[in-house]
């Protein structure tokens, strides 16, 4: 079946403006991640949505960012005032609940504030 | 909280050359070990997995990987690398809370 997917796959805005980033995870699964990958760094946790429970957001790094998720499917990543050291690919990540945690990537967007 | 370490950064190698990549975590608790490989411009992917059991996994490919409790490691290995294998390796526990904690990646060269 489909894994999980990303759009856009590449974004390059100007510092100030807002993103959106989508993520459309594997169908069936219940467990919603972003991550971030700074270059040079390894994946940083930002959010985490499972079900209808309320998203775990510990890992957001400022109030510019927000997270929603739509019918328990689709995904929406939010950077409001985009600045230079948002920089990076974010990454989403989907799992099957019950399933010992194995999450399933998808291919990420790369994002560029200029 | 949770942290993951990978000494190795770069390692490059000769095809045919054995493998061994470092990973070690710390976390007094039950764990679930994770590496990931990530090939240049494709996305990251499970090579193997611990949740229990035997602390030796074997995962695609050929990796393995030994999950020692006493040393809080979870070292990969691979007996003979090949020119494909060249990639970004990542290690990652979970333990419980429900994300990943990955380490900063080991970038592995194989030179033919």
């Amino acid at each position: 079946g489909a894994g999980v997917s990303q759009s856009p796959s590449n974004k390059v805005t100007e510092k100030g403006k807002d993103v959106e980033l989508r993520c459309d995870p594997i169908s069936g699964h219940t467990a919603l991640y972003w991550y971030r990958q700074s270059l040079g760094q390894g994946l940083e946790f930002l959010i985490y949505f499972q079900g209808n429970s309320a998203p775990d957001k510990s890992g957001l790094p400022s109030d510019r960012f927000s997270a929603e998720r739509t019918g328990g499917s689709v995904s929406t990543l939010t950077i409001q005032r985009t600045q230079q050291e948002d920089s990076a690919v974010y990454l989403c990540a989907s799992s099957l609940q019950g399933q010992g945690y194995e999450q399933y990537f998808g291919p990420g967007t790369r994002l560029t504030v200029t | 909280a949770q942290s993951v370490s990978q000494h190795n950064h770069h390692v490059i190698l000769s095809e045919a050359a054995s493998l061994e990549l470092g990973c070690n975590y710390s976390y007094g608790g039950t764990v679930n070990l994770f590496w990931y490989v990530q090939y240049p411009g494709q996305h990251l992917q499970l090579l193997l997995k611990y949740f229990s059991g035997d602390p030796l996994v074997k995962g695609i490919k050929g990796f393995e990987a030994e999950f020692i409790k006493s040393k809080f490691s979870f070292n990969l290995r691979k007996p003979s690398v090949q020119w494909s294998d060249t990639a970004e390796y990542f290690c990652a526990v979970n333990t419980g809370r429900r994300a990943l904690t990955f380490g900063s990646g080991t970038r592995l060269q194989v030179q033919p």
